[in-house]
């Protein structure tokens, strides 16, 4: 069975340009979520989906900040425009139907910004 | 909000050797969640506890769902080289979309 894909695997970027992250969940999986990781912390929740719906996105910074789940499979993430704070691992990770005390992490996109 | 602390921060110990750490919150969670992250991967599910008492194993690993619900620890016994990584510990909360909060990590070194 396929892992969690997600790409670029690093991006290095300006302040105040824009980044885009690409996530693509195990096949099957119906709830996908995107996670904030810095530097020595544990991943912080930014948004959750439930099929291409949004169920939690509390912790999305929403003026810089957006994503999608288009047609309830792949997703994006998006920084426009990004921030030295933003620098971070971000990780997406999907749980299998009824079970979402089992999320599967991809291996995620580490965004440096300069 | 609801928070984790994990403690200790890091560890370095000797190969062989048994560690143990834990997970506190002023918050009642639903669900205890065990993970161990590898340098540039993402989380990898090692132990899920979903009664307050309950004991579990997964090999050399052994979790407990601590009794208030408001703590949980981990013990690996008899360490080897590859136990090398980050462990979180993560509570559920019980809403409509059970939601998981992460604590900031335990570090282990192991020493061969």
């Amino acid at each position: 069975e396929a892992g969690v894909a997600q790409s670029p695997r690093y991006k290095i970027i300006e302040k105040r340009q824009s980044v885009a992250f690409w996530c693509n969940p195990i096949s099957g999986h119906a709830t996908l979520y995107w996670y904030q990781q810095i530097l020595g912390q544990g991943p912080k929740l930014l948004i959750q989906f439930q099929n291409n719906g949004v169920v939690d996105d509390s912790q999305l910074p929403k003026d810089r900040f957006s994503a999608e789940r288009l047609k309830g499979v792949d997703s994006t993430l998006k920084i426009q425009p990004a921030k030295l704070e933003d620098s971070a691992v971000y990780l997406c990770a999907s749980s299998p139907p009824n079970r979402l005390d089992t999320q599967y992490f991809g291996p995620g996109t580490r965004l440096t910004v300069l | 909000g609801q928070q984790l602390n994990q403690s200790p921060q890091s560890m370095f110990i000797q190969e062989g050797e048994d560690v143990s750490m834990n997970c506190t919150s002023s918050s009642i969670f639903n669900t205890w969640l065990w993970y161990k992250q590898d340098p540039g991967e993402g989380p990898v599910l090692l132990i899920a506890l979903y009664k307050a008492g309950e004991l579990t194993s997964n090999g050399r690993l052994t979790a407990q769902f601590g009794i208030t619900r408001k703590d949980s620890f981990l013990n690996i016994s008899a360490s080897i080289p590859s136990d090398v990584g980050i462990y979180f510990c993560a509570g559920q909360v019980e809403t409509s979309y059970d939601k998981v909060i992460f604590g900031p990590g335990t570090s282990l070194s192991v020493i061969p």
